[in-house]
């Protein structure tokens, strides 16, 4: 079965970086493109990022272009997202989810998801 | 970027209801559209995807419509365990995927 498992997730001050990683189990990761998903605290959600499945394609929302950057590991399944510049605003619980469809070359819908791995920017 | 708005943000309805909430495209999307159930402390969950695909294992009490900017999810008879946050999601604008602002559906 499909498992999808981050890490990495902590309180940092504004201004510094963390780096959060998603091991992924259950399917042939090299063939999927795959998303970072935030949600703050009581808030809804929001797409961070999308990464295709060779990754030589990525995707950003606004908010965090130029400061955050996706990127995959197909030999270890893993998929990335290194944060710098953070800010109070992206204290979020992170979920990586897998896109539906198989060789997506542009972000679509979200089938998997993990259990969310949560940051917390804060002095 | 393509903003949805869902409606309503909650409601309250009774085990076996019929429910339906709405998610409006500030702009046209075909049907690039699907919708996600989300329990507190938990992942979403999809549950349709092209505005009308039923995924895989959700049960066929959940059914989707639409296309274009007005999208429906409805839920034939409400049980138990549908009480939950539902969110629309877009990406017809691949260059920004976005999600409704959700809609409560609890207990009346």
């Amino acid at each position: 079965q499909v498992q999808l498992v981050e890490s990495g997730g902590g309180v940092v001050q504004p201004g510094g970086s963390l780096r959060l990683s998603c091991a992924a189990s259950g399917f042939t990761f090299s063939s999927y493109g795959m998303h970072w998903v935030r949600q703050a605290p009581g808030k809804g959600l929001e797409w961070v990022a999308f990464i295709r499945y060779d990754g030589s394609n990525k995707y950003y929302a606004d908010s965090v272009k130029g400061r955050f950057t996706i990127s995959r590991d197909n030999s270890k399944n893993t998929l990335y997202l290194q944060m710098n510049s953070l800010r109070a605003e992206d204290t979020a619980v992170y979920y990586c989810a897998k896109d539906l469809s198989v060789g997506a070359t542009t972000p679509e819908y979200f089938d998997y998801w993990g259990q969310g791995t949560l940051v917390t920017v804060s002095s | 970027a393509i903003q949805l708005t869902q409606s309503p943000s909650s409601l309250s309805a009774s085990v076996g209801d019929r429910v339906t909430i709405t998610c409006r495209a500030s702009q046209g999307i075909s049907s690039a559209l699907a919708w996600y159930q989300q329990k507190p402390g938990k992942a979403p969950k999809l549950l349709i995807y092209d505005a009308s695909s039923l995924e895989s294992g959700v049960p066929s009490r959940f059914s989707g419509s639409g296309s274009g900017t007005d999208f429906t999810l409805t839920i034939s008879s409400l049980q138990p365990e549908d009480f939950a946050t539902y969110y629309c999601q877009q990406f017809n604008s691949y260059s920004a995927l976005t999600f409704g602002g959700g809609t409560k559906v609890e207990i009346k």
